[in-house]
């Protein structure tokens, strides 16, 4: 079965210093992998993604995130933290229909980042 | 805004009743799908729709009912309420097989 896991809850770092949100995966086949941003009260934003090609993908708003085949990773990265990247992150895979077509996406639970002052 | 639309954004009822949530895709896409967000037990693939037609089935109760109407717009059913169906229930959409979706706002349903 396919799924994603992002195994800590929580990530605290101080603004300005750089920040990595994790995230593996286990899918049959090749993966494809995102990334989304939740903020309070609001539905989930696009980051970025990984379908084929460059392991290192940049994305919105200054995230990138590299793709580990060996490590089966899809961690996310930013260089330097801002207070306003405060919010939640989840990691995705999407799993494939009968008949190989593209189905939905799998979420991981989520990372919840605060980046304080 | 996604261009995602989903209506009505806050929904109180009471157990036992049954509500229907909305959606309606972004201009183009003919994918809708619908996830449950609870707190325990994080974003819940619920069930996709294309152009009409349902294409896959996730964690989706018996009680919980959806259809893609002929102008796309969707339709998610609750009924038989309980208490731990208060979520947020966001609707997304994507053209068909394209690698992201684009989610709206969601519903937050409590159940009193």
């Amino acid at each position: 079965a396919q799924s994603v896991a992002q195994p800590e809850d929580q990530v605290n770092v101080a603004e300005g210093n750089p920040l990595t949100v994790k995230c593996t995966y286990s899918v049959s086949g090749n993966p494809y992998l995102f990334w989304y941003v939740q903020y309070p009260n609001r539905g989930l934003q696009f980051l970025l993604k990984y379908i084929t090609g460059d392991n290192l993908v940049k994305g919105s708003y200054g995230f990138e995130a590299e793709f580990n085949k060996s490590q089966t990773s899809f961690h996310l990265k930013k260089p330097s933290a801002l207070v306003s990247d405060s919010a939640l992150y989840f990691c995705a895979v999407r799993v494939l229909n009968y008949g190989g077509s593209q189905g939905n996406l799998i979420f991981g639970k989520g990372t919840k980042l605060s980046v304080k002052p | 805004d996604s261009g995602v639309t989903q209506t009505p954004k806050h929904l109180i009822t009471a157990t036992g009743q049954r509500v229907t949530l909305r959606c309606s895709p972004r201009s183009g896409d003919l994918s809708v799908y619908w996830y449950q967000q609870s707190l325990d037990q994080g974003l819940q693939f619920l069930i996709q729709y294309y152009n009409g037609e349902e294409r896959a089935k996730g964690n989706i109760l018996e009680r919980f009912s959806a259809q893609q109407f002929p102008d796309l717009h969707s339709e998610l059913n609750l009924s038989s309420l309980e208490l731990g169906d208060s979520a947020l229930y966001f609707c997304a959409s994507s053209v068909w097989n394209s690698y992201g979706y684009t989610f709206g706002s969601g519903t937050r349903l409590t159940v009193v």
